[in-house]
């Protein structure tokens, strides 16, 4: 069990780029969830995966964003266009189906300039 | 989403335990209640999490009132390495997802 590894941990890029981050989960866990943090401020929900299925969305999810999870394995955050308020900690976590708890990845730290 | 209170801080000396209150008076019956921390520029790290009774593990114990209105986690031996935020979080629902508040900041003294 490695955990759940996140790629890449940090990422500067100039607006109106786009930028795709990798989540790989723990191998059994088959919940995928999307969390982004600003400074100084608690990790805020952005998506949800079962398997392969996006089954929950946060309104922080604008049309810019987008996630997927093919075959129910590792998943990929996309965001276009980016805008300087896209900067924070991006943070991915699993979890099996029971009422267990999560584990976050490390994140992915992205600046926008 | 059940909400939580909690501290914005909190300090210990260093090998003294720690209770670190939680006020979650509209979490629902099935909701659990989890605890995480996190380092800076880490990821949330799992404590413990439980639903109606006591429950304890290598990192912490968790005591839940009767009526379920609020926990305390409890650090038997602070340490140097417990610094960080503690995070109190009702889940539950069909996504079981976490809804992070703001946390309490532990300091620990040496």
């Amino acid at each position: 069990d490695t955990g759940v590894s996140q790629d890449p941990r940090h990422k500067i890029t100039k607006r109106g780029q786009n930028v795709t981050f990798r989540c790989d989960p723990i191998s059994e866990h088959n919940r995928l969830y999307w969390y982004r943090q600003t400074l100084g401020q608690g990790p805020e929900f952005l998506t949800y995966f079962q398997n392969e299925a996006q089954l929950e969305k946060s309104r922080l999810l604008s049309d810019r964003f987008s996630a997927e999870r093919p075959k129910g394995s590792f998943s990929t955050l996309e965001i276009q266009r980016t805008e300087q308020g896209d900067s924070a900690m991006y943070l991915c976590a699993s979890r099996t189906n029971r009422e267990g708890g999560y584990t976050f990845g490390s994140g992915t730290r992205l600046t926008v300039v | 989403d059940a909400k939580t209170t909690q501290p914005n801080s909190m300090e210990s000396n260093e090998e003294e335990p720690v209770h670190l209150p939680c006020n979650h008076s509209t979490i629902s019956g099935t909701d659990y209640i989890h605890w995480y921390r996190q380092l800076p520029s880490q990821g949330p790290e799992y404590v413990i999490h439980g639903l109606t009774s006591n429950v304890n593990n290598r990192m912490a114990s968790l005591a839940i009132a009767e009526d379920r209105k609020s926990s305390t986690l409890i650090l038997h031996r602070a340490t140097l390495r417990d610094a960080a935020v503690y995070y109190c979080i009702g889940a539950g629902g069909s996504s079981y997802k976490l809804i992070f508040g703001s946390g309490t900041r532990l300091l620990v003294r040496p």
